[in-house]
């Protein structure tokens, strides 16, 4: 099947900084990429649809200011999350659909982000 | 926008028993419902699917069915192995360009043996 590839894995960070969390599908051009974000023990919430060329839609209740997203090629969704609190840790993950016919959904790994 | 339910939040069976989950979802024009396999920090895993035109479809120990009218699905796992305790999460989606798949809240299973 398609690939997804997310990066970091993870990361920790401190308070008031930045982290960018790379989204890439590596063998299919994705015009659209999703970010999720997933509580501990909760279900996969959509925060926003990024759009190549375009600006982000976001979901409500996501501040765009907040978790900025670049989708600058076909294969290349980025999410910085900017000035990071502990109430951001979290865990990230991104989703592609190829198209084409294929109606599967490819998820990335993950990112586990934990701000301290 | 899409809303699914989905139940029960946790569900726990002998090994060898069946296991049943259920999702309703809200938006007629979801045409595409996939159930999803999620193990501690790893991305969800697609294990069955099932299209709007189908009412059943099965693989092995697990199967999906869908009722269009009522707008519910169902996965049905039979002979559950301790193997199969995870969390799962069905999903709905309109199949169209840019769009996403949207999760019910998920079920965690436990399969003791």
């Amino acid at each position: 099947g398609a690939v997804v590839s997310q990066h970091p894995s993870r990361v920790i960070c401190k308070s008031g900084t930045s982290v960018k969390i790379e989204c890439r599908s590596l063998d299919f051009q994705a015009t659209t990429m999703f970010w999720y974000r997933q509580f501990p023990k909760q279900s996969l919430m959509l925060m926003a649809t990024s759009n190549e060329g375009s600006k982000a839609t976001y979901e409500q209740g996501v501040e765009k200011d907040k978790f900025l997203i670049n989708h600058a090629s076909l294969t290349l969704s980025t999410l910085t999350v900017t000035s990071a609190h502990p109430e951001d840790s979290s865990f990230y993950i991104c989703s592609a659909h190829p198209g084409a016919g294929v109606t599967e959904a490819f998820f990335g790994q993950g990112t586990r982000l934990t701000v301290v | 926008g899409e809303n699914v339910e989905q139940h029960p939040s946790t569900l726990s069976v002998q090994e060898g028993d069946s296991a049943v989950i259920k999702c309703t979802y809200s938006d007629s024009a979801s045409n595409y419902f996939p159930w999803y396999k999620q193990e501690l920090g790893k991305r969800p895993q697609l294990i069955i699917d099932i299209r709007s035109n189908v009412g059943e479809k099965k693989d092995q120990r697990i199967a999906v069915t869908l009722n269009k009218t009522a707008k519910h699905f169902s996965l049905h796992i039979t002979e559950t192995q301790p193997e199969d305790s995870a969390v799962y999460f069905c999903a709905a989606w309109i199949d169209q360009a840019g769009t996403a798949l949207i999760f019910g809240k998920g079920t965690t299973l436990s399969v003791s043996s």
